[in-house]
């Protein structure tokens, strides 16, 4: 019964460290999602995947790369970490490309220094 | 103007109270409407869909009025752990993109 899964749940980087979130979902899902939560902004959509083989830019890619390794797994790397980076990050997956109900991850709290 | 709008409260109401949030939405095609829960440091997990009939699940009641363009959210007989934060969320037939509320927060009390 795991649903989706992230690692880790926490992290702290040093400005231009690198790093990748890992997100695996087992519930057959096409398609998955990376969001970034900051106080008074709500969740923003960096990239999604709306099936293997997929990947396409949200609202806020900037800084950030996606790969989608398989139809279960989605990672989202930080190749230079900047202090704007600091937040949390969801990953989300959903049966249909349209993604009307998306289940959740429970986050990584990331803390870039 | 954001997309989706909501009230950040905190709404502090007693047990047992009834509470309604409101929330806006700026894109007349959006398609499909929910309310997700988040608890604190936790992640949001879809509560209810919205139907332009109004749908009741228990004590939560949530309407869509597409003429306003507003969503609305009613919890009746709220108990302690409906205490949360809760999201407005909008999917406009976009690119698979939801777009989520900043979210109301309710406190429950004794």
């Amino acid at each position: 019964n795991a649903g989706v899964t992230q690692t880790p749940k926490f992290q702290v980087l040093k400005t231009g460290q690198s790093m990748t979130l890992q997100c695996a979902q087992d519930m057959n899902h096409n398609s998955m999602y990376w969001y970034r939560q900051d106080p008074g902004m709500g969740l923003r959509l960096i990239y999604y995947s709306a099936s293997e083989g997929t990947t396409d830019k949200g609202e806020v890619p900037n800084g950030y790369n996606v790969s989608r390794l398989n139809k279960r797994e989605f990672s989202l790397r930080l190749e230079s970490a900047a202090p704007s980076q600091t937040s949390v990050y969801f990953c989300a997956s959903s049966h249909t490309p349209t993604g009307n109900i998306q289940y959740f991850g429970a986050g990584t709290r990331l803390s870039v220094l | 103007r954001k997309e989706v709008e909501q009230d950040p409260g905190p709404f502090n109401v007693p047990e047992g109270a009834t509470v309604a949030f409101n929330c806006t939405y700026s894109n007349s095609a959006s398609q499909s409407f929910f309310w997700y829960r988040q608890d604190c440091r936790k992640e949001p997990k879809l509560l209810m869909s919205v139907y332009s009939s109004g749908n009741e699940d228990g004590r939560f009641t949530a309407q869509l009025n597409r003429a306003s363009q507003y969503i609305s959210l009613l919890i009746r007989d709220s108990k302690l752990s409906d205490s949360a934060t809760y999201l407005c969320v909008v999917y406009t037939g976009t690119a698979s993109k939801l777009t989520f509320g900043t979210g109301t927060r309710l406190q429950v009390t004794l």
